[in-house]
């Protein structure tokens, strides 16, 4: 039932590790984002994918690569980890038009140690 | 860039008391949308304002667009304890539908 779910809730990993995110929407919206939520809570847009395009990338690292199979699915991979990237990622769709309500996941709380 | 940007950043308050965020666009936004993250959750969606000078209510909520687009405010009137997280509101970035840009929120605390 759940509209857009993201897997794993919680990643511990350590320094350098690649680890992925996944996420799939069943909302059968055309936009799919990934969003960085940092400790103070601040919420960043990292990607946009619509329709399988990627069409914004807000100065991530190219450490960060994000993977659209098909548009009912937007994984996030993630090399060479480090300390910063230690914070909660939520995925997010919505449909463009004139209603753009997004809907998040439950975030993936990813600590780097 | 384009800017979202949202005041006072914590909030706290006595259970009863009123309460009010508001919001101020770098330029002018086509939509606002409202959202609250409860503590450990995530962003839900509240409400979008889309007309000049548009006024909504949601019970206690009461949710503004300013006439020039480029503010919004979010009032909560008597508030309970079931109100506390953090409110975030959010425009559509650099234009683009569907793509949001959001404030950095507005964490509301309301002791009992």
């Amino acid at each position: 039932d759940t509209a857009v779910s993201q897997t794993p809730k919680y990643l511990v990993t350590q320094m350098g590790n690649d680890k992925s995110i996944k996420c799939e929407q069943n909302l059968g919206h055309d936009t799919m984002y990934w969003y960085k939520q940092d400790s103070k809570k601040f919420l960043k847009i990292m990607f946009s994918y619509n329709n399988k395009e990627l069409i914004i990338n807000e100065t991530v690292p190219n450490r960060f690569s994000p993977k659209s199979p098909d548009k009912a699915h937007l994984n996030l991979h993630i090399n060479s980890l480090e300390l910063g990237d230690s914070a909660v990622y939520f995925c997010a769709s919505s449909q463009l038009g004139r209603n753009t309500e997004a809907f998040f996941g439950q975030g993936t709380r990813l600590t780097v140690v | 860039g384009q800017q979202v940007m949202q005041i006072p950043q914590y909030q706290h308050v006595q259970e009863g008391e009123d309460f009010t965020t508001y919001c101020n666009s770098s330029t002018t936004l086509s939509n606002i949308q409202w959202y609250k993250q409860r503590p450990g959750g995530h962003p839900v969606f509240l409400i979008q304002l889309v007309k000049s000078g548009e006024v909504k209510k949601q019970k206690r909520l009461t949710f503004q667009f300013g006439e020039a687009k480029k503010n919004s405010s979010l009032h909560i009137t008597a508030t309970q304890t079931t109100d506390v997280g953090t409110y975030f509101c959010a425009g559509p970035h650099g234009g683009s539908q569907g793509n949001l840009i959001f404030g950095k929120g507005t964490k509301l605390s309301v002791k009992p």
